[in-house]
């Protein structure tokens, strides 16, 4: 069977730093998503990665290690607008596959 | 502009019935995906379609059917052998292998 594993709940203060950690065992790897989901709304992209290292885009960096199976979402400069789940997602194969999910790490920022 | 679109937002079943959620995308994307969200777990796969005329089932399709007549249509039936069918229904559409991107979802109600 496919296993992603997150953390099911963080906080985090406003303005500071969170990492959200996930680790991956599963039959077939051909990259990792990292989505945002507010309440209530649909899971929007943040990041993708298929090769091992970071990728920055603004507040947000994910970095990949496919020998450890093993990813992690930065996000810096927290605003209360983060308070969301962050879902890691891993595409099995090549072409157009499903992704398998985890079950989303809810973070809350706190003044 | 483009996205995806599903309709309803609300959707109400009643014991027995059949009901049919809409998914349409004019993004000319080739693949198309349902996916399931109970609270606390991850989105889960139920029907996927990577061309039209032709799906495949998911790890949850039990109790739902598909059709795929048209590139841009991708509709989902819970029926009655669906027999815990309350959930957020998530709509989502790719193309090349590429990333996934959501319409904003139907929540299903049981009366």
């Amino acid at each position: 069977g496919q296993n992603i594993d997150q953390p099911t709940e963080m906080t985090a203060t406003e303005g500071a730093i969170v990492q959200i950690n996930c680790t991956y065992q599963t039959s077939g790897f051909n990259g990792l998503f990292w989505y945002q989901q507010h309440a209530g709304e649909a899971p929007t992209f943040l990041s993708y990665n298929v090769l091992d290292g970071l990728e920055e885009k603004g507040r947000f960096s994910s970095f990949l290690s496919r020998s450890k199976g093993y990813s992690y979402l930065l996000l810096k400069e927290l605003q209360m607008k983060d308070s969301a789940s962050y879902l890691c997602a891993v595409s099995l194969g090549s072409g157009n596959t499903p992704l398998v999910f985890g079950k989303g790490t809810r973070l809350s920022v706190i003044a | 502009d483009g996205g995806i679109t599903q309709s309803p937002k609300y959707l109400f079943r009643k014991e027995g019935q059949n009901v049919t959620l809409s998914c349409e995308q004019n993004l000319n994307h080739d693949a198309m995906y349902w996916y399931r969200q109970d609270p606390g777990q991850g989105l889960r796969l139920i029907y996927y379609s990577q061309i039209v005329n032709d799906f495949q089932k998911g790890d949850i399709a039990e109790g739902y059917s598909v059709s795929r007549e048209k590139k841009e249509s991708f509709p989902l039936t819970v029926t009655s052998a669906q027999k815990n069918p309350t959930a957020f229904y998530l709509c989502a559409s790719s193309i090349n292998g590429e990333t996934q991107y959501f319409g904003p979802g139907t929540r299903l109600l049981v009366l």
